[in-house]
Protein backbone atom coordinates (compact mmCIF):
# COMPACT_ATOMS: atom_id res chain seq x y z
CA UNK A 1 0.00 0.00 0.00
CA UNK A 2 1.30 3.31 -1.12
CA UNK A 3 1.83 5.27 2.08
CA UNK A 4 3.44 8.78 4.00
CA UNK A 5 3.70 8.53 7.28
CA UNK A 6 4.26 12.17 9.02
CA UNK A 7 6.21 12.50 12.72
CA UNK A 8 8.27 14.82 14.95
CA UNK A 9 5.34 16.88 15.84
CA UNK A 10 4.58 18.54 19.30
CA UNK A 11 4.63 21.88 21.24
CA UNK A 12 7.40 23.82 21.49
CA UNK A 13 8.40 27.32 22.38
CA UNK A 14 8.49 29.79 20.34
CA UNK A 15 12.03 30.65 18.44
CA UNK A 16 13.04 26.71 19.08
CA UNK A 17 13.45 24.27 16.74
CA UNK A 18 11.56 20.96 15.72
CA UNK A 19 12.53 18.46 13.06
CA UNK A 20 9.41 16.87 11.22
CA UNK A 21 10.22 13.16 9.16
CA UNK A 22 7.55 12.08 6.67
CA UNK A 23 8.51 8.06 6.11
CA UNK A 24 7.42 6.38 2.77
CA UNK A 25 5.76 2.96 1.75
CA UNK A 26 4.92 1.15 -0.98
CA UNK A 27 6.53 3.40 -4.05
CA UNK A 28 10.43 3.71 -5.30
CA UNK A 29 11.05 6.84 -2.97
CA UNK A 30 13.88 8.14 -5.29
CA UNK A 31 11.30 8.87 -7.84
CA UNK A 32 9.35 11.52 -6.73
CA UNK A 33 9.02 14.64 -5.67
CA UNK A 34 8.34 15.33 -2.17
CA UNK A 35 6.44 18.69 -0.42
CA UNK A 36 5.01 19.77 3.19
CA UNK A 37 1.86 21.38 3.37
CA UNK A 38 0.53 22.98 6.50
CA UNK A 39 -2.99 23.75 8.13
CA UNK A 40 -3.66 25.86 10.72
CA UNK A 41 -6.53 25.31 12.96
CA UNK A 42 -9.87 26.10 11.09
CA UNK A 43 -7.89 27.23 8.08
CA UNK A 44 -7.29 26.36 4.83
CA UNK A 45 -4.31 24.78 2.83
CA UNK A 46 -0.53 26.33 2.79
CA UNK A 47 2.42 24.95 0.45
CA UNK A 48 5.36 24.86 2.59
CA UNK A 49 8.25 23.30 0.82
CA UNK A 50 9.45 21.15 -2.29
CA UNK A 51 12.14 18.75 -3.14
CA UNK A 52 12.77 17.40 -6.51
CA UNK A 53 14.37 14.38 -7.04
CA UNK A 54 17.93 13.30 -7.33
CA UNK A 55 17.61 12.78 -11.11
CA UNK A 56 16.65 16.40 -11.39
CA UNK A 57 19.62 17.79 -8.99
CA UNK A 58 17.66 17.19 -5.27
CA UNK A 59 16.56 21.08 -5.86
CA UNK A 60 14.36 22.61 -3.00
CA UNK A 61 12.13 25.62 -2.73
CA UNK A 62 10.32 27.07 -0.08
CA UNK A 63 6.99 29.58 0.80
CA UNK A 64 8.14 33.49 1.49
CA UNK A 65 6.63 33.05 4.52
CA UNK A 66 9.49 30.41 5.79
CA UNK A 67 12.26 30.92 3.58
CA UNK A 68 15.81 31.16 5.68
CA UNK A 69 13.88 29.28 8.53
CA UNK A 70 12.81 25.84 7.52
CA UNK A 71 14.71 22.96 5.44
CA UNK A 72 14.05 20.57 3.65
CA UNK A 73 15.68 17.38 2.44
CA UNK A 74 15.54 13.32 1.62
CA UNK A 75 17.46 10.39 2.52
CA UNK A 76 16.47 7.86 -0.56
CA UNK A 77 17.91 5.31 1.14
CA UNK A 78 16.00 5.23 4.34
CA UNK A 79 12.70 6.38 2.01
CA UNK A 80 12.45 9.71 4.51
CA UNK A 81 11.70 13.40 4.06
CA UNK A 82 12.64 16.08 6.36
CA UNK A 83 11.37 19.12 7.33
CA UNK A 84 13.81 20.96 9.58
CA UNK A 85 11.94 23.73 11.15
CA UNK A 86 14.14 26.52 12.79
CA UNK A 87 13.39 30.01 14.61
CA UNK A 88 9.70 28.85 15.12
CA UNK A 89 6.66 31.46 15.67
CA UNK A 90 3.30 31.42 16.95
CA UNK A 91 2.13 31.35 13.24
CA UNK A 92 3.55 27.91 12.44
CA UNK A 93 0.92 26.56 14.52
CA UNK A 94 -0.47 23.91 11.91
CA UNK A 95 -0.75 20.21 11.04
CA UNK A 96 1.91 19.38 8.72
CA UNK A 97 1.17 17.08 5.67
CA UNK A 98 3.53 15.40 3.35
CA UNK A 99 2.86 14.54 0.22
CA UNK A 100 4.17 12.47 -2.74
CA UNK A 101 4.17 14.63 -5.68
CA UNK A 102 3.43 13.68 -9.30
CA UNK A 103 4.92 14.70 -12.54
CA UNK A 104 1.81 15.85 -14.89
CA UNK A 105 2.32 17.14 -18.39
CA UNK A 106 6.35 18.09 -18.36
CA UNK A 107 8.34 18.25 -15.23
CA UNK A 108 8.04 21.08 -13.92
CA UNK A 109 4.26 20.44 -13.27
CA UNK A 110 3.35 18.90 -9.83
CA UNK A 111 0.23 17.39 -8.32
CA UNK A 112 0.10 16.08 -5.46
CA UNK A 113 -1.26 12.31 -5.38
CA UNK A 114 -0.32 10.65 -2.23
CA UNK A 115 -0.99 12.91 1.06
CA UNK A 116 -0.02 11.30 4.75
CA UNK A 117 -2.42 12.11 7.84
CA UNK A 118 0.17 14.53 9.18
CA UNK A 119 1.79 15.23 12.27
CA UNK A 120 0.55 18.53 14.47
CA UNK A 121 3.36 21.54 15.67
CA UNK A 122 2.02 23.99 17.89
CA UNK A 123 4.28 26.77 18.79
CA UNK A 124 3.33 28.06 22.02
CA UNK A 125 5.24 29.73 25.30
CA UNK B 1 1.43 35.05 -7.14
CA UNK B 2 -1.37 33.61 -8.36
CA UNK B 3 -4.92 34.06 -6.40
CA UNK B 4 -7.20 31.19 -6.23
CA UNK B 5 -10.40 32.13 -5.60
CA UNK B 6 -13.90 29.72 -5.13
CA UNK B 7 -17.75 30.03 -5.12
CA UNK B 8 -19.76 29.49 -3.08
CA UNK B 9 -18.06 29.26 0.04
CA UNK B 10 -20.96 26.56 1.51
CA UNK B 11 -23.60 24.83 -1.06
CA UNK B 12 -26.44 22.81 0.99
CA UNK B 13 -27.03 19.96 -1.23
CA UNK B 14 -29.47 17.19 -0.55
CA UNK B 15 -28.02 13.54 -1.21
CA UNK B 16 -28.69 12.40 -4.38
CA UNK B 17 -28.32 16.20 -5.92
CA UNK B 18 -25.71 17.59 -8.44
CA UNK B 19 -23.15 19.94 -6.79
CA UNK B 20 -21.51 22.64 -9.11
CA UNK B 21 -18.39 24.30 -7.35
CA UNK B 22 -16.65 26.90 -9.07
CA UNK B 23 -12.78 27.94 -9.05
CA UNK B 24 -11.09 31.18 -10.38
CA UNK B 25 -7.60 31.58 -10.94
CA UNK B 26 -6.26 35.10 -11.26
CA UNK B 27 -4.21 34.54 -14.13
CA UNK B 28 -4.37 31.47 -16.79
CA UNK B 29 -3.14 28.11 -14.93
CA UNK B 30 -3.71 26.24 -18.32
CA UNK B 31 -4.69 22.91 -17.15
CA UNK B 32 -2.95 22.79 -14.31
CA UNK B 33 -5.03 22.42 -11.65
CA UNK B 34 -5.83 20.14 -9.17
CA UNK B 35 -9.44 19.14 -7.00
CA UNK B 36 -8.80 18.03 -3.54
CA UNK B 37 -11.58 16.37 -0.96
CA UNK B 38 -11.17 16.90 2.60
CA UNK B 39 -13.11 15.62 5.50
CA UNK B 40 -13.07 16.42 9.08
CA UNK B 41 -9.76 15.43 11.12
CA UNK B 42 -8.27 13.64 7.33
CA UNK B 43 -5.77 14.77 5.52
CA UNK B 44 -7.04 15.98 2.11
CA UNK B 45 -7.56 13.95 -1.00
CA UNK B 46 -6.71 14.14 -4.56
CA UNK B 47 -9.79 14.02 -6.91
CA UNK B 48 -9.03 15.20 -10.16
CA UNK B 49 -5.90 16.69 -11.91
CA UNK B 50 -5.14 17.83 -14.77
CA UNK B 51 -8.52 20.20 -14.50
CA UNK B 52 -10.60 16.95 -15.54
CA UNK B 53 -8.33 13.58 -14.98
CA UNK B 54 -10.06 12.03 -12.08
CA UNK B 55 -7.36 10.60 -9.92
CA UNK B 56 -7.22 6.83 -9.53
CA UNK B 57 -9.93 5.39 -7.41
CA UNK B 58 -12.07 8.81 -7.76
CA UNK B 59 -15.82 7.53 -8.75
CA UNK B 60 -17.21 8.78 -12.11
CA UNK B 61 -19.23 10.93 -10.06
CA UNK B 62 -16.44 13.44 -9.81
CA UNK B 63 -16.00 15.06 -12.92
CA UNK B 64 -13.56 18.31 -13.51
CA UNK B 65 -13.60 21.10 -16.48
CA UNK B 66 -12.32 24.43 -17.06
CA UNK B 67 -8.96 26.06 -18.45
CA UNK B 68 -7.08 28.87 -18.03
CA UNK B 69 -8.77 30.94 -15.41
CA UNK B 70 -12.14 29.23 -14.65
CA UNK B 71 -12.61 25.97 -13.27
CA UNK B 72 -15.79 23.34 -12.19
CA UNK B 73 -15.93 20.64 -10.03
CA UNK B 74 -19.23 18.57 -10.83
CA UNK B 75 -20.63 15.94 -8.39
CA UNK B 76 -23.43 14.58 -10.30
CA UNK B 77 -25.81 12.50 -7.28
CA UNK B 78 -24.35 13.48 -3.99
CA UNK B 79 -23.63 10.66 -1.62
CA UNK B 80 -23.57 10.73 2.09
CA UNK B 81 -19.37 10.60 1.86
CA UNK B 82 -19.45 13.13 -0.29
CA UNK B 83 -20.01 16.13 2.57
CA UNK B 84 -16.45 17.78 2.96
CA UNK B 85 -14.53 20.70 2.10
CA UNK B 86 -12.93 21.20 -1.58
CA UNK B 87 -10.27 22.99 -2.30
CA UNK B 88 -9.20 23.77 -5.98
CA UNK B 89 -5.13 24.24 -6.25
CA UNK B 90 -2.98 25.45 -8.92
CA UNK B 91 0.48 23.78 -9.92
CA UNK B 92 0.94 26.05 -12.96
CA UNK B 93 3.69 29.15 -12.02
CA UNK B 94 4.95 27.98 -9.58
CA UNK B 95 6.19 28.34 -6.74
CA UNK B 96 4.34 28.89 -4.55
CA UNK B 97 1.28 26.18 -5.21
CA UNK B 98 -1.57 27.89 -3.79
CA UNK B 99 -5.38 27.01 -2.99
CA UNK B 100 -8.68 28.44 -2.96
CA UNK B 101 -9.79 28.90 0.04
CA UNK B 102 -12.81 26.10 -0.27
CA UNK B 103 -16.34 25.47 -0.57
CA UNK B 104 -17.86 23.58 2.15
CA UNK B 105 -20.66 20.88 0.89
CA UNK B 106 -23.12 20.01 3.60
CA UNK B 107 -26.99 18.29 3.94
CA UNK B 108 -29.25 20.60 3.11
Amino acid sequence: EVQLVESGGGLVKPGRSLRLSCTAAGFTFSDYALSWFRQAPGKGLEWVSFIRTKAYGGTTEYAASVKGRFSISRDDSKSIAYLQMNSLKTEDTAVYYCTRDHEGAANYYYYMDVWGKGTTVTVSS
Amino acid sequence: DIVMTQSPATLSVSPGERATLSCRASQSVSSNLAWYQQKPGQAPRLLIHGASTRATGIPARFSGSGSGTEFTLTISSLQSEDFAVYYCQHYNNWPPFTFGPGTKVDIK
